[in-house]
């Protein structure tokens, strides 16, 4: 298969704190992104970095990407309660068309 | 307002039947995917469309089938012959579709209906 993982599986935090969670990934991607989603929705898209990028920033959002590990991380900062959701990274591999594949997700919970 | 709709957002079956779940979009899109949701699995791709009157198996299509006769349309059917049908189905279209020199078309972001909770009974 070549889905992704990510960890943690699940997350608490107080709010104000960041919270960190990350993606890894099987072979060469063509661009790796984060989708959110809200319990019982669809996903929203959140953030696409390129395979040639290393970081990327969005409001509190920041993603970074190591090709040379196969990992992706995303940093939510300054955490508040509506971030509660989880949080899936999906990778466009380079051998693969336009398929998209998905991790396991991460279950964000921010405590007020 | 642009977006993608999915019906019904609720659907029970019985074995033994099939049922449709529509999906449209006003996005314009081109590409258009199905995506099967269990808990603690993550998505994964049952059919994708790239254009019309063409479609893809994904990685679990066992079951499914789907047709694409128009660009705006992707019904998915799940059939007698899915074993374990119950599941949280997700609708999908593509924008940002480019071609690059070393990888060809390089898909862009997905939008997502919202979903369609299928449940046997």
């Amino acid at each position: 298969s070549q889905q992704g993982e990510e960890d943690p599986q699940a997350l608490s935090i107080q709010e104000g704190e960041n919270a960190t969670m990350n993606c890894s990934y099987k072979t060469s991607i063509n661009n790796l992104q984060w989708y959110r989603q809200n319990s019982g929705r669809g996903l929203v898209h959140l953030i696409l970095i390129r395979s040639n990028e290393r970081e990327k920033h969005s409001g509190r959002l920041r993603v970074t990407l190591d090709t040379s590990k196969k990992s992706s991380s995303l940093l939510i900062t300054a955490s508040r309660a509506a971030d509660t959701a989880s949080y899936f990274c999906a990778t466009a591999y380079t051998n693969t068309g336009n398929q998209f594949y998905f991790g396991t997700g991460t279950s964000l919970t921010v405590i007020p | 307002d642009g977006g993608i709709t999915q019906s019904p957002k609720y659907l029970f079956r019985k074995e033994g039947q099939n049922v449709t779940l529509s999906c449209e979009q006003n996005l314009n899109h081109d590409a258009m995917y199905w995506y099967r949701q269990d808990p603690g699995q993550g998505l994964r791709l049952i059919y994708y469309s790239q254009i019309v009157n063409d479609f893809q198996k994904g990685d679990i299509a066992e079951g499914y089938s789907v047709s694409r006769e128009k660009k705006e349309s992707f019904p998915l059917t799940v059939t007698s012959a899915q074993k374990n049908p119950t599941a949280f189905y997700l609708c999908a279209s593509s924008s940002g579709m480019r071609f690059r020199k070393d990888s060809g078309i390089v898909p862009g972001e997905l939008f997502f209906g919202e979903g369609s909770r299928l449940t046997v009974l």
